[in-house]
């Protein structure tokens, strides 16, 4: 089975604040992606990756950065986190050819940030 | 941009009957596919079911089908025998490629509770 694995569930940070959001996947997957949620506006694509090192931009990436050092992991960065970032993160991973019933977005569990 | 329209924020059903969850998109593209995710209040995001534009019959997983309507834009997702265990946030998708990747765009999501 494909595993995401979120490094973290719960996070409460400060305004001002570094914050890191972490992301694994063990399936050798070329593309990731993170998301966020909010109630009553769905998932929207933050950033996503089709390769190390590279990097494109979402819907919403004002705010945040990514990193993509290595190709299991992908990293989502807020440089100075503000209240209007507390949401739910949702890291996702999959194969560069298109989407099917066999190749589908997986995700991981989420990390639900509290910026106070 | 690609806009996928769930226009039921909520809704209740009776165990062990039937439901209907609604789903438009816009599309220009003569291939797409559609797919739809389940979100238990854990946060993760389950794949449950996929349709091909050009795929002739419905889709069906179980007790999930897929009502296509290509000429209408909808891909409604029919729930048959409602358990407890459905009662989650349910959320459509369909894929478009960019920059290297084929991403998914969701609408918004409609919160099933299902009423023992």
């Amino acid at each position: 089975d494909v595993k995401v694995t979120q490094s973290s569930r719960y996070l409460v940070k400060r305004t001002g604040e570094k914050v890191f959001l972490e992301c694994v996947q063990d399936m050798d997957h070329e593309n990731m992606f993170w998301y966020r949620q909010d109630p009553g506006l769905g998932l929207r694509l933050i950033y996503f990756s089709y390769d190390v090192k590279m990097k494109e931009k979402g819907d919403i990436p004002e705010g945040y950065s990514v990193s993509r050092e290595k190709k299991e992991r992908f990293s989502l960065i807020l440089e100075s986190a503000s209240t209007n970032q507390t949401s739910m993160y949702l890291c996702a991973s999959s194969q560069p050819r298109q989407l099917s019933s066999g190749n589908t977005i997986y995700f991981g569990e989420g990390s639900w940030l509290t910026v106070v | 941009a690609q806009k996928i329209t769930q226009t039921q924020p909520g809704m209740f059903v009776q165990e062990k009957e039937a439901v209907t969850l609604d789903c438009t998109y816009d599309t220009s593209d003569p291939s797409y596919g559609l797919f739809w995710y389940k979100q238990p209040s854990s946060g993760e995001m389950i794949f449950l079911i996929y349709q091909g534009s050009y795929d002739q019959q419905n889709a069906t997983e179980g007790r999930y089908s897929l009502n296509f309507q290509k000429a209408r834009k909808s891909a409604n997702l029919v729930i048959s025998a409602s358990q407890l265990g459905d009662s989650a946030m349910y959320f459509c998708a369909r894929d478009h490629s960019g920059a290297g990747s084929y991403q998914l765009t969701f609408g918004k999501g409609t919160k099933l509770s299902v009423i023992p």
